[in-house]
């Protein structure tokens, strides 16, 4: 079982509408953790961190982590066509060197 | 943000060559970098990490004489690969830390490797 599962996708929805990933993990030492998007054949881009259970928002992005559940997730409101990219969750453990990925979700945003 | 670079952007190769990957952070100073290869689809996989200065930690299953890691300043790690094969053939990218209290990567644009 891998540390942090991510459903692949692709996850499609029509422009405008509220796009929800998420992604659980199974070590409580994960602390932070991170939102990334990338586009095909680029490297990945930080979008949302945080390192408390709640929301944290910016812009359009809401970031929710639940570390009772061991839950996180990611709501893109008013998306658009060029939010189509993968998104990745990412977490880290205290005082901790390397990231974990989860697997990645596809996301594609129709005009 | 800060910003890292990666050269080349793209690299084709013959079978049997090395091929030498740059990355450089351009507005900070990284005390640690990351080099990931990431296949069609799939997510990132942590190869090695450096630290300036010092030799690089290499993951279980990479093999640290084929992928040679220099760190040699605080802005500029180059990943190596010797001796390039077909299966080789993948996308890195790298990501740099700066400073030792901060959790935040920030991640190179990549390289495309082909080898012919």
């Amino acid at each position: 079982q891998k540390e942090v599962e991510q459903d692949p996708g692709p996850l499609s929805v029509p422009e405008g509408a509220i796009v929800s990933l998420n992604c659980t993990y199974s070590n409580s030492a994960f602390q932070y953790f991170m939102w990334y998007r990338q586009y095909s054949r680029k490297g990945p881009e930080l979008l949302m961190y945080t390192y408390s259970s709640g929301n944290k928002e910016d812009g359009r992005f809401t970031a929710q982590v639940d570390k009772s559940s061991k839950y996180i997730s990611l709501f893109i409101r008013d998306s658009q066509p060029s939010d189509s990219a993968t998104y990745l969750c990412a977490t880290i453990k205290a005082a901790g060197n390397k990231l974990t990925f989860g697997g990645g979700t596809r996301v594609l945003v129709k005009p | 943000g800060a910003v890292v670079s990666q050269h080349p952007s793209w690299v084709i190769c013959k079978s049997g060559t090395s091929v030498k990957i740059e990355c450089r952070s351009l507005d900070f100073q990284a005390t640690t970098m990351f080099w990931y290869r990431q296949f069609p689809k799939q997510s990132l996989m942590l190869m090695a990490t450096s630290n300036e200065g010092s030799k690089a930690t290499y993951e279980q299953g990479v093999e640290k004489d084929k992928f040679l890691i220099n760190h040699a300043s605080l802005t500029l790690s180059t990943l190596t690969v010797t001796s390039a094969h077909p299966e080789d053939s993948s996308f890195y990218i790298c990501s740099a830390r700066e400073g030792l209290n901060t959790d935040t990567q920030y991640f190179g644009p990549g390289t495309r490797l082909t080898v012919l």
